[in-house]
């Protein structure tokens, strides 16, 4: 099973800074990799896929990079709807696996 | 507009079993995969089980396989999960969720949409 591990685990921001979100796997998903937003009481919602393209309707503030092992999301200029929870997900291979989450909060 | 709709969602005792429902709505329900994942309360989300577009093969996550078991009736576009052998660690909001891809050449399986989902409490 790839293991994802995300970091950090909480991230405190003001609107209108950026954030950087790490996403890093036990071993190379070659960009099979998505990014997803969970709000509080909300089911996730797809942001990136393929580790750097933005899925229909998601602002540009938003963007992914990375290959290999290591992957990065940056929120460029934080909105007070972007406070929220992020996953990212590998889909190099069976099992299907998630990181744990980074919650971005208002600092 | 795609929608999702899980529902059988409830209280039930360990080691009985229990079974979801996913009606789904907006897009070809033949021509795409559906998968479930499932949240713990508080917890992050866990992969359960996927079935492709067609019913011809499954892939379950290690925590449920051979306990629980996907399937699909495309001529009611409704996607299910039977549940047997209930653990306390089962408790979580059970997310239907659509695969991106379309038909049987797939690189990869990821959600593009999903539903609201039910909650499954599975205690004494």
């Amino acid at each position: 099973e790839i293991v994802m591990t995300q970091s950090p685990a909480t991230l405190s921001v003001s609107p209108g800074e950026g954030a950087t979100l790490s996403c890093r796997a036990s071993q190379s998903v070659s960009s099979r990799l998505v990014w997803y937003q969970q709000k509080p009481g909300q089911p996730p919602r797809l942001l990136i896929y393929t580790a750097s393209t933005r899925a229909t309707a998601v602002p540009a503030r938003f963007s992914g990079s990375g290959s290999g092992t290591e992957y990065t999301l940056t929120i460029s200029s934080l909105q007070s709807e972007d406070f929220a929870v992020y996953y990212c997900q590998q889909y190099s291979d069976w099992p299907l696996t998630f990181g744990g989450g980074t919650k971005v909060e208002i600092e | 507009q795609v929608q999702l709709v899980e529902s059988g969602g409830g209280v039930v005792q360990p080691g009985r079993s229990l079974r979801l429902s996913c009606a789904a709505s907006g897009f070809t329900f033949s021509t795409y995969g559906i998968h479930w994942v499932r949240q713990a309360p508080g917890k992050g989300l866990e992969w359960v089980a996927f079935i492709s577009f067609d019913g011809g093969s499954s892939q379950y996550g290690d925590s449920v396989k051979g306990r629980f078991s996907i399937s699909r009736d495309i001529s009611k576009n409704t996607l299910y999960l039977q549940m047997n052998s209930l653990r306390p660690e089962d408790t979580a909001v059970y997310y239907c969720a659509k695969d991106y891809c379309s038909g049987g050449t797939c690189y990869g399986h990821y959600f593009d949409y999903w539903g609201q989902g039910t909650l499954v409490t599975v205690s004494s």
